[in-house]
């Protein structure tokens, strides 16, 4: 069975400052993509970033950037000049090909809170 | 362009009581997700359709749970009779028919939150 790991429940930042939320994965495949959700108190879940687990290069969108190693099956999502709007549940979310197509498994979540 | 949409936005029931979901995809995404997210833990995938045929329910919990996605678009969940350990969000999800082995996004709807007293 596949298995996410987000260490920290809750985090807190302040504003415009750097945060940095933890994951760890254990997989036997060779071939996935790597996803950031975030989850707003409204409960829409939106993708953050996305990492193709064959590519080398670390996946920025923005404020929002990860740092992926595959050899330690860790993948951290670093925000950074946090805005208020941050405040959400993350969660991340390794996407494994299963039944001929990708499915993902999603870890515990981390809530972090942007403090003003 | 249209999100994800779901009906009711919240439920509450008795236990034992029957209950039932609505999922609007966006428009052409082939491929629905039902996921179960129970308070303070992440989305567990119930069951998975691409068009009206079910690729993958290995986690619905098939005593109880039951779902249907008649002409491939619109999808039906549906428990009964509900527990108390069935409260939860349930979030739909959509995403465009890739090939295999191509990674399409999920989007996901607002949810449905299921209270069962």
């Amino acid at each position: 069975a596949q298995t996410v790991t987000q260490s920290q429940p809750e985090m807190s930042v302040q504003e415009a400052e750097t945060v940095t939320l933890s994951c760890t994965y254990d997989t036997s495949e060779s071939n996935y993509y790597l996803f950031w959700y975030k989850q707003p108190p409204s409960r829409q879940m939106i993708l953050v970033i996305r990492q193709e687990a064959y590519k080398q290069q670390n996946a920025t969108e923005n404020r929002f950037s990860v740092n992926f190693q595959k050899a330690a099956k860790s993948f951290s999502l670093k925000i950074s000049d946090s805005q208020l709007g941050d405040t959400a549940m993350y969660f991340c979310a390794p996407s494994y090909s299963g039944a001929g197509s990708y499915q993902l498994t999603f870890g515990k979540g981390t809530k972090l809170s942007v403090i003003p | 362009e249209a999100g994800v949409a779901q009906s009711p936005r919240y439920k509450i029931i008795e236990k034992r009581q029957s209950v039932a979901f609505w999922c609007n995809p966006i428009s052409g995404h082939a491929t629905l997700y039902w996921y179960q997210q129970i308070l303070g833990q992440g989305p567990k995938l119930l069951i998975q359709f691409q068009n009206n045929g079910v690729v993958d329910d290995s986690q619905l919990p098939k005593d109880r749970f039951s779902a249907e996605r008649l002409k491939g678009v619109d999808s039906t969940l549906k428990i009964q009779p509900a527990k108390l350990e069935d409260s939860a969000v349930y979030l739909c999800a959509s995403s465009l028919d890739g090939e295999t082995g191509a990674y399409n996004e999920q989007f996901f709807g607002p949810g449905t939150r299921l209270t069962v007293l």
